[in-house]
């Protein structure tokens, strides 16, 4: 079955340490995303890659990095920037330039 | 930045009854999507209707759009306790970045 994996489910991230969050996805799709959901929001687009090699960052980029190196990974580093990391990580992907998105079941990151 | 708001809050029905969510949002859109999201999961794409089109069905999904309001209806028909879950709207305006509202818990009792 096609699909978007994300791993690890749960995550915990000690003081001072980066952490990098898994995502792949098998849909052959060009574009992929990362949101952050806080509890009682929507999502808050992170970055997003409309390509292998090329990433533009979202509306809260601070703090997070990404690399596009395949076109089936984009894996999302939370750096030590990142002052307030805790909350749920989720995927997505779609067809370059087409709707809808297509989104793995998230990663939750906690603080230790 | 979140475009979308949706109304209400929270939604508590009886199995059976419809519910009806609502969207607003600020800027023109290209289109909007509606989207569940179960407790402590990815979200599922439910319904896209286009800026041009007014109303659109899935089976006991209807989604309206008013443009000149700028604002979408999600009604639910005959709902089930499996609808429950969060339903969010998503803009997009052209850039395909899509901006999510703040959700609709709705809760749906047996």
């Amino acid at each position: 079955d096609g699909g978007i994996t994300q791993s690890p489910k749960y995550l915990f991230r000690k003081e001072g340490q980066n952490v990098t969050l898994s995502c792949e996805q098998n849909l052959n799709h060009d574009a992929m995303y990362w949101y952050r959901q806080d509890p009682g929001q929507g999502l808050r687009l992170i970055y997003y890659s409309q390509i292998v090699n090329d990433f533009q960052k979202g509306d809260i980029a601070e703090g997070y990095s990404v690399s596009r190196e395949k076109k089936e990974s984009f894996p999302l580093t939370v750096t030590s920037a990142q002052k307030n990391p805790t909350a749920f990580y989720l995927c997505a992907s779609s067809i370059k330039g087409e709707q809808p998105q297509h989104f793995g079941d998230g990663t939750r990151l906690s603080i230790l | 930045s979140q475009q979308g708001e949706e109304d209400p809050q929270a939604l508590s029905i009886q199995e059976g009854e419809n519910a009806t969510m609502n969207c607003s949002y600020k800027t023109s859109i290209n289109n909007l999507q509606w989207y569940r999201q179960n407790s402590g999961r990815g979200l599922v794409h439910l319904i896209l209707i286009r800026s041009n089109e007014r109303e659109k069905h899935s089976g006991r999904l209807r989604v309206t759009l008013d443009t000149s309001k700028k604002s979408s209806s999600l009604l639910i028909t005959a709902s089930r306790a499996a609808d429950t879950a969060s339903y969010f709207c998503a803009t997009d305006s052209y850039g395909n970045k899509l901006v999510f509202g703040a959700g609709t818990i709705l809760r749906v009792k047996s």
